[in-house]
């Protein structure tokens, strides 16, 4: 069966402070990735979307990153974070007709 | 400019009763319609899609209508039942694109 793992489940982090969320899926190969944030009132924004290894595409000019260094893992990151970086982080996976999302990430940025 | 709207942020329906919830689009050029459900803490779950070549497409207690011409689509989920109580997401897809877009999500109540 094909998963997708986040981690961690939950972080509450200081402004100004480094991020690193991760994402790994498992059961297939060379699967397009995306990463989402679902803030309060907004739904869910596409963040960045990867169709390979070293291959990221920002949707949103913003304060994050995103790498993919292996081929089933996907790295969202940033240098500082801002208040507004709160929300709810949830990677995907492209399907046939659809996408497939992880458990989600909440960021707390205090 | 927000591609897919739900106008409604909330929905309240009798268990037993229908819930019908709303979607609107603006891009011509979508082919796919896509309906999440998601509970809190966790990742959206697909519910159910329907093609632009389609007017209806049912899967048990659940219906996606698609009227084309208003550029508007429906769930329906009859009967209601408690386990329904989600958020639900309207999403859409463009022709030769993989990338779904969005709507702002309906939070529906189903009350006992």
């Amino acid at each position: 069966s094909q998963t997708i793992h986040q981690w961690p489940a939950t972080l509450v982090q200081p402004v100004g402070s480094p991020l690193s969320l991760e994402c790994t899926v498992e059961g297939t190969s060379n699967p397009n990735l995306y990463w989402y944030r679902q803030a309060a009132g907004r739904g869910l924004q596409l963040l960045f979307y990867s169709v390979g290894i070293g291959q990221i595409s920002s949707e949103v000019p913003q304060n994050l990153s995103a790498s993919r260094p292996q081929d089933r893992q996907f790295i969202l990151s940033s240098k500082k974070l801002l208040l507004s970086d709160s929300g709810f982080y949830l990677c995907a996976r492209q399907g046939q007709e659809t996408q497939y999302f992880g458990p989600g990430t909440r960021l707390l940025v205090l | 400019d927000q591609q897919v709207k739900q106008n409604s942020p909330s929905l309240s329906v009798q268990e037993g009763r229908i819930s019908i919830l709303n979607c609107d689009y603006t891009n011509s050029m979508f082919d796919y319609f896509l309906w999440y459900k998601k509970y809190p803490a966790e990742g959206p779950t697909f519910l159910i899609s329907i093609s632009s070549i389609k007017d209806k497409n049912e899967d048990g207690r659940f219906t996606v209508f698609l009227n084309k011409s208003a550029k508007h689509l429906s769930l329906h989920i009859v009967p209601s039942q408690p386990g329904d109580s989600a958020v639900y997401f309207c999403a859409a897809r463009i022709v030769g694109d993989d990338k779904i877009i969005f709507g702002k999500g309906t939070r529906l109540h189903i009350l006992p």
